[in-house]
């Protein structure tokens, strides 16, 4: 069996501050590296994708793969409240394009 | 503009009954999936289609079916075998691996 591994929270982070989230993968083959944000009652959007080690930054967001420790991260810089929701990581299963979801890490951006 | 549209958004099923929750895309994406979420689970896969006229089976299946005639149409049947379907039902499309899912706003299924 496949896993994709978050802690599940929740993170509270003051307004402003650096919000940091973890997760892990089981599966060594997997290419394709995913963020997605959900909001209470709606469909996941995606934010973030990444495919090679190292970092990629996109506005406020910053996401973190390492291979060899089988760990992606995602960064949010000078947090909102607005950010506050549950952040979903994925992983391509390497068949029919399907993605693996962790349980997602619940998010809390206090003012 | 371009999207996935699921409907209806809230459906009540009663004991034994078969319910379709609808599913149509016009990007123009080859590969769509189904996904089942419930509090806390995260997402499972249902079932997924690469291609018009064949499909294959998520980690889920059971209890479900699927047909995929038309590249724009992906529809789900929760059959009765289902005996716990009350969940958040997620419809995605991609183009292909590197581009992540395009998801529609879901179908909140409810057992009455």
């Amino acid at each position: 069996q496949k896993e994709v591994e978050q802690n599940s929270g929740p993170l509270s982070v003051p307004e402003g501050a650096i919000a940091s989230l973890n997760c892990t993968y089981s599966d060594r083959g997997s290419q394709s590296f995913f963020w997605y944000r959900q909001y209470s009652g709606k469909s996941p959007e995606l934010i973030m994708s990444i495919y090679s080690n190292g970092d990629k930054e996109d506005g406020r967001f910053t996401a973190q793969l390492n291979k060899a420790s089988q760990y992606v991260s995602l960064l949010i810089r000078d947090s909102q409240p607005s950010d506050s929701a549950t952040y979903l990581c994925a992983v391509n299963m390497g068949t029919g394009y399907a993605l693996n979801f962790g349980k997602g890490t619940s998010l809390l951006v206090t003012p | 503009d371009g999207g996935i549209t699921q409907s209806p958004k809230y459906l009540f099923r009663k004991e034994g009954q078969n319910v379709t929750l609808s599913c149509e895309q016009n990007l123009n994406h080859d590969a769509m999936y189904w996904y089942r979420q419930d509090p806390g689970q995260g997402l499972r896969l249902i079932y997924y289609s690469q291609i018009v006229n064949d499909f294959q089976k998520g980690d889920i299946a059971e209890g479900y079916s699927v047909s995929r005639e038309k590249k724009e149409s992906f529809p789900l049947t929760v059959t009765s075998a289902q005996k716990n379907p009350t969940a958040f039902y997620l419809c995605a499309s991609t183009p292909g691996q590197v581009y992540g899912y395009t998801f529609g706003s879901g179908t909140r299924l409810t057992v009455v």
